[in-house]
């Protein structure tokens, strides 16, 4: 099975701290996707990344950039953390552009204080 | 723009009787349909999909979803619920070289 792994389950951090999540897929996936999930509001694109060293932005990029140096890692930087990006992290990754689905990590859920 | 709705924030079913939750989509075309569940502090896992064909897919864990253009609708229907289906459930459309668009989501709770 593929399998996406985030390097945290839970992070606490200091409002203004640069914080990065990490995420690596393990079936050399082209494609991968963060996303925020907060309450009520489902699940919002933030950065995605088809192919090395590429990035486009989502939905909701303000506050974020990513890094994609490697095929297999996609990271995502809060570059000055703030207490409204508070949420649940999930990172993505799919074998194609279309019909085979995302595999999700179990997420990272950051509490920035 | 494409948009994803289920009108069902929550959802209390008791365990042994069936479920349907509800989907309905905005999109220019067919678009690839998806269910995918999360359970409490997880990802998200896939369910079952549509893209062409046979309308009702068969899916992981008991669950089935038919697809209606008519009403653009992909709902969720399971027969008999287990205690370890309540769980948070998210209707995602998509297309080949287009991102997904989620919805916001149903939680489920099952009563015993």
């Amino acid at each position: 099975d593929v399998k996406v792994t985030q390097s945290s389950r839970y992070l606490v951090k200091r409002t203004g701290e640069k914080v990065f999540l990490e995420c690596v897929q393990d079936m050399d996936h082209e494609n991968m996707f963060w996303y925020r999930q907060d309450p009520g509001l489902g699940l919002r694109l933030i950065y995605f990344s088809y192919d090395v060293k590429m990035k486009e932005k989502g939905d909701i990029p303000e506050g974020y950039s990513v890094s994609r140096e490697k095929k297999e890692r996609f990271s995502l930087i809060l570059e000055s953390a703030s207490t409204n990006q508070t949420s649940m992290y999930l990172c993505a990754s799919s074998q194609d552009r279309g019909g085979y689905g995302y595999t999700f990590g179990s997420g990272t859920r950051l509490t920035v204080v | 723009a494409q948009s994803v709705t289920q009108p069902d924030i929550h959802i209390t079913v008791s365990e042994g009787a069936s479920l349907e939750l509800r989907c309905n989509y905005s999109y220019g075309a067919t678009p690839y349909l998806f269910w995918y569940v999360q359970s409490p502090g997880q990802g998200l896992q896939l369910l079952l999909k549509y893209f062409s064909g046979d309308t009702l897919v068969q899916g992981i864990k008991g669950f089935e979803a038919e697809f209606k253009r008519s009403q653009s609708s992909f709902n969720l229907r399971k027969p008999s619920v287990h205690w370890s289906d309540a769980a948070e459930y998210f209707c995602a459309v998509g297309n080949y070289g287009q991102n997904f668009v989620f919805g916001p989501g149903t939680r489920l709770s099952v009563l015993p």
